[in-house]
């Protein structure tokens, strides 16, 4: 069974420039959720859907940020434009009715 | 408001036991889990006990809650090299959250 997949692994981009982070959630799941770790910060809940829909994006941290789950399968995070600060690992994870979560393998972020 | 909180570092030599523990604050907590994060990876799940559980034991796992005090722990029996990671604990309450501790770095000495 094929887990949370994330793409791409590893991203490197310039300050000002659009990043796009790609999630696909286990079959089946109806609930999805973007994080961001940082050594400072630890790990952040962003945003999360439930049946596609935007719950809470209490935590997204500026407007530079958005997610987009246009389909049960598929979810996108974008900044725009990015900053270094931006520069960390992204985690989705997706779960069956908001319980158990799931991780996928992260997005490692550095802007420069 | 909730929190779970967690010591930052443990370490422990190869063969010996390792308890991480956890103090949470919501009592309407459903599951308590555990994650593992290597480095490089993403958060792994472990294991979880259900609220209404004292301990729950896999392979060389054992979680123990105790609801009168919020606190959960995770001992690792015969730690091995491989164990060394960031163990996370973390409570759903329902609704639509998870609270993550801040996680406890695990080092194991050969």
């Amino acid at each position: 069974d094929a887990g949370v997949i994330q793409s791409p692994r590893h991203e490197v981009t310039e300050m000002g420039q659009e990043v796009t982070l790609r999630c696909k959630p286990i079959s089946g799941h109806n609930s999805l959720f973007w994080y961001r770790q940082t050594m400072m910060r630890g790990l952040e809940l962003l945003i999360y859907f439930n049946n596609n829909v935007p719950i809470d994006d209490s935590g997204m941290p500026e407007d530079r940020f958005s997610a987009k789950m246009p389909n049960a399968s598929f979810s996108t995070l974008k900044i725009q434009p990015s900053e270094p600060r931006d520069s960390a690992v992204y985690f989705c994870a997706s779960s069956y009715d908001t319980d158990t979560q799931y991780f996928g393998p992260g997005t490692r972020l550095t802007v420069l | 408001g909730e929190d779970v909180e967690q010591s930052l570092f443990l370490s422990v030599r190869e063969g010996d036991s390792s308890v991480i523990n956890c103090t949470y604050t919501d009592s309407s907590s459903t599951y308590l889990y555990w994650y593992k994060q290597e480095p490089g990876a993403g958060l792994q799940l472990l294991t979880y006990i259900f609220s209404n559980m004292d301990m729950k034991q896999d392979q060389r796992l054992t979680v123990l809650l105790n609801k009168k005090d919020k606190h959960l722990s995770l001992r690792i029996a015969d730690t091995q090299t491989g164990d060394s990671a960031i163990y996370f604990c973390a409570e759903y309450t329902g609704g639509f959250k998870t609270i993550f501790g801040a996680g406890t770095r695990l080092f194991v000495k050969a």
